[in-house]
Order: C-alpha cells, then structure tokens, then sequence
C-alpha cells in the first residue's frame, strides 16, 4: 500500500517569503502525482499533475518537482500572499486509486 | 466550462437513516471516484465507476454504495447511517478510468450524522 507524508504538518511564514512543501511516498513506481489545494470546509483544488516522465511543473508562482527514484515530490510556492493561505495535499496513486498525504497547512502572515 | 457538480452541499440526518449525495462530473469526463475525508482518517478513497459500472472499491462496508448513469452521472448512497459517517464526501471526475488523467474535484458534501 502507498504511504503518503507531507511534512511539515503546519507553517507560518510571512507575506513575500518563498517556501517550500515536501511530499514523500513509499511505491516510487507511480503514473503522476498531484499538488491540491484545500481551503477551509472546501473541496479539493488542482494546482499541478506531474506526470512520471516529467520532473517539474510550473503554473504562476508555483512550481512542482518529481524525483521518483527517491520517492520524493516539493511544491515551491514564490513571493508567498496572505491568500496561499490553505491546505496543501499532495495525492500519489496506487492500483487505481490516489492515497493523500495528510496535508501541510500554510499561513501567510500579512 | 462547468466544474463537477455536488448536491446538496450539506446535509444532516439522523443515525439509522440513509442519504443519497450525487455528483455530476465535468462534461466529457467518464470516470467519476468519491473519497471520505474525515479529520481523523483523513482522505480514503471509496469507489470508483466507469460506464456504469463500479471499477474498484476501498476498504468500506457494504453500507456505502454507489452507482453511475449513462450521462455519467454519479450517486452515492449510505443506508443505516451512523456517528462516525459524518464526513465531508468528495467526488473527483477524470477522462478515463485509472489515475493515469489526475483527478478534477467537486466542493464536498458536508454530512452531519446526528
């Protein structure tokens, strides 16, 4: 079975700051994998899906990366705004179904 | 275009009774999942349907069903509710059946089992 981390749990940084949100997975021989965001009592919001032949995506002010060999994904987030402020998940598939890490949430702090 | 679609947004009904949520995925998808999200257990995956037919299945009891029409469309269902069902149920649509296309997910139906 796919385990799935997100460290760390929680992070407070203040406006403008660049930050970086870790994702790490046991079965590296994975299709993709998926950066969400969730705000508070919402759904689920998709930032970037990297596909396994590629080892980085970008969309705005974030960018994904992909090391399968070392079961490890980032999601940096530049010059960072009060509203980033959320619930990031990163989701790793397995058979036919994602596992998600339990998520970092951000605070940005004005 | 439209995104995918979940009613009601919020529910609340009693222990022992059922609840029917529904999901309309996004036009041209032809997979759609539900995933439980509690703060507990966090995200577990509880089926998947594709043409009408349920493809996989996670680890729940037979309480939690589903189906899937032929417009895609999907139904959840959850008879003899109990406490522990109160959870935010998600459904997620893709192109095709698998992980392969990533998932595009609705806003939640927030169940409150009372």
């Amino acid at each position: 079975k796919q385990e799935v981390t997100q460290i760390p749990a929680a992070l407070s940084v203040p406006e403008g700051e660049n930050l970086v949100l870790n994702c790490s997975f046991t079965d590296s021989a994975i299709y993709n994998l998926q950066w969400f965001r969730q705000d508070p009592g919402k759904g689920l919001t998709s930032l970037l899906l990297i596909q396994s032949s590629q080892r980085e995506q970008t969309s705005g002010r974030l960018n994904a990366s992909l090391d399968k060999s070392s079961g490890r994904s980032t999601l940096y987030i530049a010059a960072s705004q009060p509203g980033d402020s959320a619930t990031y998940l990163c989701a790793v598939p397995a058979g036919n179904q994602f596992y998600f890490g339990t998520g970092t949430s951000l605070t940005v702090i004005p | 275009k439209a995104g995918v679609t979940q009613t009601p947004r919020y529910l609340i009904k009693t222990r022992g009774q059922q609840v029917t949520l529904s999901c309309s995925p996004i036009s041209g998808h032809r997979s759609v999942s539900w995933y439980q999200q509690t703060p507990g257990q966090g995200l577990q995956f509880l089926f998947e349907y594709f043409s009408e037919t349920q493809r996989n299945k996670g680890n729940f009891p037979g309480r939690f069903s589903g189906r899937q029409f032929s417009n895609s469309r999907s139904e959840m269902n959850v008879s003899t509710l109990e406490l522990g069902d109160s959870a935010l149920y998600l459904c997620a649509s893709s192109l095709s059946l698998g992980v392969n296309y990533g998932y595009t997910f609705g806003s939640g139906t927030r169940l409150t089992v009372v």
